[in-house]
């Protein structure tokens, strides 16, 4: 099964800052990873797909990059719907798997 | 727009079982792969189960597999998954999703909450 792993756990920011998460995998998933959003109650809503790609409708603060078995996922300024949860997710098999999430808390 | 519906979930004893239902509409289901995923309380995101779109291939997360199983109906629009001998740990609010596509990313539903407990 391919792992992934996310770092921060918590990311403590202030409106208008620039924040960079990471996610990797345990092995080569090639540009075959999706950032998902999720605040408290509601149902995860995707950002990015295929590492790189903007869902539509999202706002274009938000970006991804990496292949292989690095990503990170930047917030150009952070706004205040902004904090939430944030999830990675390899789709490189139908077997998908996610990272243990960041959270983005206000400072 | 793309909307998904999940049904079913309830209190159930350890032991039981319980099915769950995900309606479909605003894309072509027939051609859509579809999965099943969870989240127990304050926890993070975990797959549980997928259908290819023609229900020729399905895969099962370790933690369920032999225990439930994911069908579907086209002529419904519909997803199910049937959950048998359910532990404590099965409790989770319980997501359908549809897969990701060329023309954009996964969508999931609103969920539907399922407690194991005594």
């Amino acid at each position: 099964d391919i792992q992934m792993t996310q770092s921060p756990s918590t990311l403590s920011a202030s409106v208008g800052d620039r924040v960079t998460f990471t996610c990797r995998a345990s092995q080569s998933i090639s540009s075959w990873l999706a950032w998902y959003q999720q605040k408290p109650g509601k149902a995860p809503k995707v950002l990015i797909y295929k590492a790189s790609t903007l869902e539509s409708g999202v706002p274009s603060r938000f970006s991804g990059s990496g292949s292989g078995t690095e990503f990170t996922l930047t917030i150009s300024s952070l706004q205040p719907d902004d904090f939430a949860t944030y999830y990675c997710q390899q789709y490189n098999s139908h077997s998908w798997t996610f990272g243990p999430g960041t959270k983005v808390e206000i400072k | 727009q793309v909307q998904l519906v999940e049904s079913g979930g309830g209190v159930v004893q350890p032991g039981g079982s319980l099915r769950l239902s995900c309606a479909a509409s605003g894309f072509t289901f027939s051609r859509s792969a579809m999965h099943w995923g969870r989240q127990s309380p304050g926890k993070g995101l975990e797959w549980v189960a997928f259908i290819r779109f023609d229900g020729s291939e399905k895969l099962y997360a370790d933690s369920v597999k032999g225990r439930f199983t994911i069908s579907r109906d086209d002529s419904k629009n519909t997803v199910y998954l049937q959950m048998n001998s359910l532990r404590v740990e099965d409790t989770a609010l319980y997501y359908c999703a549809k897969d990701h596509g060329v023309g954009g990313g996964s969508i999931w539903g609103q969920g539907t909450m399922v407690t194991v407990s005594s």
